[in-house]
């Protein structure tokens, strides 16, 4: 049963540009979380998603991001005009009916 | 505000030096405590969910354990390969209930 899955693992972008982060749940699961590191920090929240809803977004800034997660194919965080303060690592996580969220290898975003 | 405090934040140990890792909380209405381990350029990978004080879980040589206000992961009789950062997340029960509130982690390197 193949697991979270992530791309791109790396992506580079100059200032300005935008971002388009894809993640695929684990098999049969239909929640589907965001979350960002930046370096030498935690783990922070940015938004929780259901099949073609967002069900929490309190944690993703209200300007230049965006997720959805279609009825069809991956989940996409979006990040527009990237600015040298959104370069960082990017997990999405996936679970069913039990709490346990389950981790992709996230994407690392540099902005240059 | 919900929080969670990891300590220390690094710690150094010798093949086989057992030692216990600690991760303090304060957050309204717990739903369960999570640990995961982190390598380096990778996801977050699940280890244990612990939902009610006096809980305990244990796993190859780490056992973690849950009171009302902090866990800890014991680690005994360590080896090279337990070098990782481990990270403890609650997930709170009033508004929060969907996200995952992490600690800093704390880094752990044992040596041969």
């Amino acid at each position: 049963n193949a697991g979270v899955m992530q791309n791109p693992r790396h992506l580079v972008r100059r200032r300005g540009q935008e971002a388009r982060l894809r993640c695929s749940p684990m098999k049969g699961h239909s929640h589907v979380y965001w979350y960002r590191q930046l370096p030498e920090e935690g783990l922070k929240f940015m938004v929780y998603l259901q099949k073609e809803n967002i069900i929490d977004e309190s944690g993703m800034p209200k300007e230049r991001f965006s997720a959805e997660f279609p009825k069809e194919g991956p989940s996409i965080l979006r990040i527009q005009q990237v600015v040298r303060g959104d370069s960082a690592a990017y997990f999405c996580a996936s679970k069913e009916v039990s709490e346990t969220q389950y981790f992709g290898p996230g994407t690392r975003l540099l902005v240059l | 505000e919900d929080q969670v405090t990891q300590s220390p934040e690094a710690l150094r140990l010798q093949e086989g030096e057992s030692s216990s890792l600690n991760c303090s909380y304060t957050v309204s209405g717990l739903r369960g405590l999570f640990w995961y381990r982190q390598d380096p350029g990778k996801g977050p990978e699940f280890l244990f969910t612990l939902y009610s004080a006096g809980e305990e879980k244990e796993k190859e040589r780490l056992k973690a354990t849950l009171t009302k206000k902090e866990s800890f992961l014991h680690i005994t009789a360590p080896k090279p390969e337990d070098s990782a950062t481990y990270l403890c997340a609650v997930q709170a029960g009033s508004g929060g209930y969907n996200k995952l509130i992490f600690g800093a982690g704390t880094r752990l390197a044992v040596h041969p």
